[in-house]
């Protein structure tokens, strides 16, 4: 069956840097996604990654090794209004998306 | 960015009552649209692919005489539980992507509905 993994919850602090990871078992690979969910509202597009390699964009990175289905999201200067809960979805071979659960993301002071 | 609207935010309704969810993609327009459901602390279960003047495509285990989708034009797809239960009450989201952006192109979500049935 098609599986995506990632932690339930991360606990950082404040200017800090925080890394998600996310496995992955699908049939067939088309990208890696990475979206925000604050909670109550719609998850927010964060970043795209179909080739091999890290993706920077400002604060946020994201890293792909597609032999090892595995990525990760990588959160720098963290602040407070970066708690939420970051998603994780593959698209597969027929170009459905597979979402992980989410992991919540909590930042203290 | 691409902005896609979803109406309304928020409804609370009576048991046995139907309720219609609408998706529109604002500044785009949208072959297919995506409806979700998603359970508190649990990750976005897609329901159903919308596509343009023809049937959805519901997923295993979704009723299709119950979440009745359609999709009328290239920006509005409307999603309407039918005879509400209180089982039913979850935040149901919808997303689309432009047409011209291909099968991997980015996926722009509407804010979400949150459904309430007494």
């Amino acid at each position: 069956g098609q599986n995506i993994d990632q932690p339930t919850e991360m606990t950082a602090t404040e200017g800090a840097i925080v890394q998600i990871n996310c496995t992955y078992q699908t049939s067939g690979f088309n990208g890696l996604f990475w979206y925000q969910q604050h909670a109550g509202e719609a998850p927010t597009f964060l970043s795209y990654n179909v080739l091999d390699g890290l993706e920077e964009k400002g604060r946020f990175s994201s890293f792909l090794s597609r032999s090892k289905g595995y990525s990760y999201l990588l959160l720098k200067e963290l602040q407070m209004k970066d708690s939420a809960s970051y998603l994780c979805a593959v698209m597969d071979s027929n170009y459905q998306l597979i979402w992980g659960a989410g992991t919540k993301l909590i930042i203290k002071p | 960015g691409a902005v896609v609207s979803q109406h309304p935010s928020w409804v609370i309704c009576k048991s046995g009552t139907s309720v219609k969810i609408e998706c529109r993609s604002l500044d785009f327009q949208a072959t297919t649209m995506f409806w979700y459901r998603q359970f508190p602390k649990q990750s976005l279960m897609l329901m159903a692919t919308s596509n343009e003047g023809s049937k959805a495509t519901y997923e295993q285990g979704v009723e299709k005489d119950k979440f009745l989708i359609n999709h009328a034009s290239l920006t509005l797809s409307t999603l309407t539980v039918t005879s509400a239960h209180p089982e039913d009450s979850s935040f149901y989201i919808c997303s689309a992507r432009d047409s011209l952006a291909g099968e991997t192109g980015e996926l722009f979500f509407g804010e979400g509905s949150r459904l309430t049935v007494l």
